[in-house]
């Protein structure tokens, strides 16, 4: 079994200002993988990142980044310096490695305030 | 390079009517799958291919019907619309499971 929990349904932040999103996730698998997709207000899905469970290195990629600590079962995802652009609902993913099934949180909406 | 591409972008359907989803991708990847996106629900995983010949259920597969006879092309059948298909389709490709999908902009359907 593999589940995924985004807590935060809505989060409001105003420009400049960092945010973090959580994702907790639960799987009996000591192999998986880990994603965030970015859906924008014109509705498309975005990769952002793939994390595989053996690497706990943290992920920098510019004003984004993500932690990632198999202790805490947690992929948490930090926006510095928010932008408008920003704005999104953000998904996190699991997938169980040989498993097909790619598993979605239900996500969390990020509106970043001018 | 197109991607994936789904049609139509939007559709209206009495209770009871058939229709078919339609998703092709031309990047050569084996494994296509098929979402529904409600709100507060995330994204959940109607059918999958890993192949052409190959289907297999996701989360939320009763009232859909899948086939895959060529690695382009994956449609979505419904069979009889209820009410509660209606949602915001996304039909998404990769090149095998563990690799990042990726994804058509979505049908919205509504079944009156």
């Amino acid at each position: 079994a593999q589940k995924v929990t985004q807590a935060q349904t809505e989060i409001s932040v105003v420009e400049k200002e960092d945010v973090t999103l959580d994702c907790v996730y639960e799987t009996r698998d000591t192999t998986y993988y880990l994603f965030w997709y970015k859906q924008p207000p014109s509705g498309e899905l975005v990769f952002l990142i793939r994390r595989n469970s053996f690497d706990e290195q943290n992920e920098i990629s510019g004003r984004y980044s993500w932690n990632f600590q198999k202790s805490t079962s947690s992929f948490n995802f930090t926006i510095t310096a928010s932008q408008v652009v920003d704005s999104a609902v953000y998904f996190c993913a699991l997938r169980n490695f040989g498993n097909e099934k790619l598993t979605f949180g239900t996500g969390t909406r990020l509106t970043i305030i001018p | 390079n197109a991607g994936v591409t789904q049609t139509p972008k939007f559709q209206v359907l009495k209770t009871g009517q058939s229709m078919t989803l339609q998703c092709a991708q031309d990047m050569n990847h084996e494994y296509m799958s098929w979402y529904r996106q409600d709100p507060g629900m995330g994204l959940r995983l109607i059918h999958y291919s890993v192949g052409a010949g190959i289907t297999d259920q996701g989360e939320v597969p009763n009232g859909y019907n899948v086939s895959r006879s060529t690695t382009e092309d994956f449609p979505l059948r419904l069979l009889s619309a209820a009410p509660s298909q209606t949602s915001v389709y996304f039909c998404a490709s990769s090149y095998d499971s563990n690799q990042p999908q990726h994804f058509g902009d979505g049908t919205r359907l509504s079944i009156l």
